[in-house]
């Protein structure tokens, strides 16, 4: 069975702090990963994806992810961040079950910017 | 990018009547579109999967006779509540995805806030 997880439900930063959003994952195969924004009251964008092609992805907003096969991690980075990034973050893992590809959300986490 | 919307945005209804919410994607062919529903300040919770011409394929603990899905086309998903109760209030958000494969991203619709009253 497939699982992701999200080790912090808040992460805290101040403005032009880096950030650093975990998440770590179980599979018995390669996975595609995703991570995913939500503001609140607003829908789900895509931040950025793996796919094998490049251990280290490059998002939108300055964020990116580095896949890590042996620390099984998807761990989600920016160098400075700005208030408008203060939002809910969504780890997902997609992999193939019973010839569908499902994909499976983490618990997420809430970034609080602090000016 | 790709845009999926819902319908209605907001809906308040009674307990026992049932409520139809649309998942549309507007510019691309959707064979499988996701519903989920997601709890205050919690994470989404799929519900069903379903592929174009073919029933849903449920996630345990999802009661088929009480969330209806049908997606009659390739770019339109229905979820029906059936005979609503309070502990069915909730945001149901669906996505849809282009191609079968594992590295499609999904394209959420903006999500459609249930009330029972």
């Amino acid at each position: 069975a497939q699982s992701v997880t999200q080790l912090d439900s808040h992460v805290s930063v101040s403005e032009g702090t880096p950030v650093l959003l975990r998440c770590n994952y179980s599979s018995s195969y390669s996975p595609s990963l995703f991570w995913y924004v939500q503001h609140p009251n607003k829908g789900l964008q895509l931040l950025l994806k793996y796919t094998s092609a490049a251990t280290l992805v490059k998002g939108i907003n300055g964020f990116e992810a580095e896949f890590k096969k042996s620390e099984t991690s998807f761990h989600l980075t920016k160098p400075s961040a700005h208030m408008s990034d203060a939002a809910e973050y969504f780890c997902v893992v997609s992999l193939e079950s019973g010839g569908s590809y499902i994909p499976t959300f983490g618990r997420g986490t809430s970034l609080i910017v602090h000016p | 990018g790709a845009v999926v919307s819902q319908h209605p945005s907001r809906v308040i209804c009674k307990s026992g009547t049932s409520v139809k919410i649309e998942c549309r994607s507007l510019d691309f062919q959707a064979t499988t579109m996701f519903w989920y529903r997601q709890f205050p300040k919690k994470s989404l919770m799929l519900m069903a999967t379903s592929n174009e011409g073919s029933k849903a394929t449920y996630e345990q603990g999802v009661e088929k006779d009480k969330f209806l899905i049908n997606h009659a086309s390739l770019t339109l998903s229905t979820l029906t509540v059936t005979s609503a109760h309070p502990e069915d209030s909730s945001f149901y958000i669906c996505s849809a995805r282009e191609l079968a494969d594992s590295y499609n991203e999904q394209f959420f619709g903006p999500g459609t806030r249930l009330t029972v009253l």
